[in-house]
């Protein structure tokens, strides 16, 4: 059972224009809702986070909106660059074990962003 | 320092091979995982370990082990893989509950033959 469903599955935006990403969640143990940006041949890099009692974070570029009550929260990327070109992930923190936590990944979504 | 080292980049091996994966964080982090990365999916998590000590195994085959030497070092030990397991693997490390980042290394490219 997918725990976080995150839509669209493939994004193309044109250069300038604002990248949407959605993401939906059943757990309500999650505590923390982080994404990651990841590009070809690397690892995922946490590109910005949000706890689920506030209900948007801004850094730069990149906005999350948090909907507790829908269980939906987004990620937006203003005046995309091609740069920005690369897969997303959303992922939401439940307790592991001693301390450590857990993520539950999105299935991704690919964003090209075309000049 | 905020890097989490992977060694090797790329690893080629046949079935039969007996070969480990390394991993190397100095930001003082207690946990450390391992997560398989198939093309295209999201990273799914393999092992945890808090204060060198296996906290959590996600139910993975036996012909992966790992092993935490000390603090800053996390091995996967690989013995008579299969073609499947051919995948981007992820080391991890983070400080524990309360503080939620969760740097990643690049990763090694494994491919069974």
């Amino acid at each position: 059972q997918q725990q976080v469903k995150q839509s669209p599955q493939s994004l193309i935006v044109q250069k300038g224009g604002i990248s949407i990403i959605n993401c939906a969640y059943e757990n309500t143990a999650f505590d923390y809702f982080p994404w990651y940006q990841q590009f070809p041949g690397k690892g995922p890099a946490l590109l910005i986070a949000i706890r689920p009692d506030v209900s948007e974070k801004k850094e730069g570029r990149f906005t999350i909106s948090f909907n507790k009550s829908a269980k939906q929260f987004s990620l937006h990327i203003m005046d995309s660059q091609p740069g920005d070109s690369a897969t997303y992930f959303c992922a939401a923190r439940s307790p592991g074990g001693a301390g450590s936590y857990q993520l539950t990944f999105g299935k991704g979504t690919k964003l090209s962003v075309i000049p | 320092d905020t890097e989490v080292t992977q060694t090797p980049k790329h690893l080629v091996m046949g079935m039969t091979n007996k070969k480990s994966l390394k991993c190397e964080q100095h930001m003082g982090h207690r946990a450390m995982y391992w997560y398989k990365q198939k093309a295209k999916k999201p990273p799914e998590l393999m092992f945890v370990y808090s204060y060198e000590k296996l906290s959590i195994n996600e139910s993975v085959p036996s012909r992966f082990s790992p092993e935490c030497p000390n603090s800053s070092l996390l091995n996967l030990h690989l013995h008579a893989l299969q073609p499947e397991d051919s995948a981007l693997y992820l080391c991890a490390s983070s400080q524990l509950r309360g503080r939620e980042k969760l740097f990643f290394g690049s990763g090694t490219q494994l491919s069974v033959l």
